[in-house]
């Protein structure tokens, strides 16, 4: 399968605990996106990478919230005391080129469940 | 700020008749527009996208979408739905214009087809 992965699919945790997550892009792939879906809602934008760097993040990102991609091929999203409020499905996405036109395609998401 | 509306939670068609979908967007400038279906536990499939040109996009699995600048609004569209068309589709839109990078998604539609 060359499509993007995500590791775990789902992670149970209690309050207060940190996580991370794992992405594995579509091979080549130059940008690679992270976001957040909550039940009964689009996903929404977290944050992106072009190749290493982190050029943008959303204001939903909080202190708590950090993401690496280090040599340009995963990347890693971590979040730290963890809350409720934490709970949600998080989605990866890469796409190949630098321009705004290219297609996002998506991960399967890591399933989040702050107890 | 960009926005995308789907004023329809549900939408429920009869096998083999066709099928709307409804979006309208809000952006400040020219739009990049999007449609994502979502099956149960799974992350978002990408079915068509409107960059520029004529206004009849054409996508995936005999899905089509009509990009209309007047009413702002990009309607996805089917002459025959299938049962197995039923899932939760995503209206998507990128301002050309730059800023955040990343996609603004609506809410969903739940598309129940039928037999």
């Amino acid at each position: 399968d060359t499509g993007v992965s995500q590791d775990p699919r789902h992670k149970i945790t209690k309050r207060g605990q940190n996580v991370t997550f794992r992405c594995d892009p579509i091979s080549e792939h130059n940008r690679l996106y992270w976001y957040r879906q909550t039940l009964g809602q689009g996903p929404e934008f977290l944050t992106y990478f072009q190749n290493e760097a982190q050029l943008e993040k959303s204001r939903l990102l909080s202190d708590r919230f950090s993401a690496e991609r280090p040599k340009g091929s995963f990347s890693t999203l971590e979040i730290q005391r963890t809350e409720q409020g934490d709970s949600a499905m998080y989605l990866c996405a890469s796409s190949p080129g630098t321009g705004n036109t290219d297609t996002q395609y998506f991960g399967p998401g890591t399933r989040l469940t702050v107890l | 700020a960009q926005s995308v509306a789907q004023p329809e939670d549900q939408v429920n068609v009869a096998e083999g008749n066709p099928l709307t979908v409804k979006c309208t967007y809000s952006v400040s400038g020219n739009p990049y527009l999007f449609w994502y279906v979502q099956y149960p536990n799974r992350g978002l499939q990408f079915l068509l996208k409107y960059i520029t040109g004529d206004n009849l996009v054409k996508g995936s699995y005999g899905f089509e979408a009509e990009f209309n600048k007047s009413q702002t609004s990009f309607h996805l569209k089917k002459p025959s739905a299938l049962v197995s068309d039923s899932a939760l589709y995503f209206c998507a839109v990128r301002d050309k214009r730059g800023g955040a990078d990343g996609l603004t998604f609506g809410k969903g539609t739940h598309l129940i087809i039928q037999p």
